[in-house]
């Protein structure tokens, strides 16, 4: 099947630690992007890739980092930096790079502080 | 600053009954695209419709267009409770595109 899948569901942060969540995709897509959601709120943009090895901050980058070593993988890291992490982190990925077609989204990973 | 912004923020409407919400946008566009989101899922494409067309039909969906006031509109006809979500404009991916989000209640 193919598709975008995170990891956890679920995660848990205990003060000044750095957590990393997993984004894969095997849609074969070359763009990857990492979006944090509120309560009731909508989307906010935190980083996207448009190719391997190349990534540019989005809206709210502080406190977060990424890599993209890999085509089919996107990981975010929260760092200690980011004082409020608590929210639903969704990842995505389309076919083509900054361009206004179809993103499709993986099922979230919700992240909680201890 | 987002470009999507969905309006009205929350509807409630009973089972059988059309629900439509609207979209407005600041600067041209390629197309737009409607997504659905239930809750605590990720955001599931709805449809897309480009800068050159008006209307556009796919099953109980229906989405209109109008660059001149840089809006859209979503119906959704005979609802159902499954309808019940939060529904998203979006016209670019890679940016801040997302707004609020409309919250779609469906009562049976």
């Amino acid at each position: 099947d193919g598709g975008i899948t995170q990891s956890p569901k679920y995660l848990f942060r205990k003060e000044g630690q750095n957590v990393t969540l997993s984004c894969e995709q095997n849609l074969n897509h070359d763009a990857m992007y990492w979006y944090r959601q509120d309560p009731g709120q909508g989307l906010r943009l935190i980083y996207y890739s448009q190719i391997v090895n190349d990534f540019q901050k989005g809206d709210i980058a502080e406190g977060y980092s990424v890599s993209r070593e890999k085509k089919e993988s996107f990981p975010l890291t929260v760092t200690s930096a980011q004082k409020n992490p608590t929210a639903f982190y969704l990842c995505a990925s389309s076919i083509v790079p900054g361009g206004a077609e179809t993103q499709y989204f993986g099922p979230g990973t919700r992240l909680l502080v201890l | 600053s987002q470009q999507g912004e969905e309006d009205p923020q929350a509807l409630s409407i009973q089972e059988g009954e059309n629900a439509t919400m609207n979209c407005s946008y600041k600067t041209s566009i390629n197309n737009l695209q409607w997504y659905r989101q239930n809750s605590g899922r990720g955001l599931v494409h709805l449809i897309l419709i480009r800068s050159n067309e008006r209307e556009k039909h796919s099953g109980r969906l229906r989405v209109t267009l109008d660059t001149s006031k840089k809006s859209s509109s979503l119906l959704i006809t005979a609802s159902r409770a499954a309808d019940t979500a939060s529904y998203f404009c979006a016209t670019k991916a890679g940016k801040s595109t997302f707004g609020d989000g409309t919250t779609l209640t469906v009562k049976p």
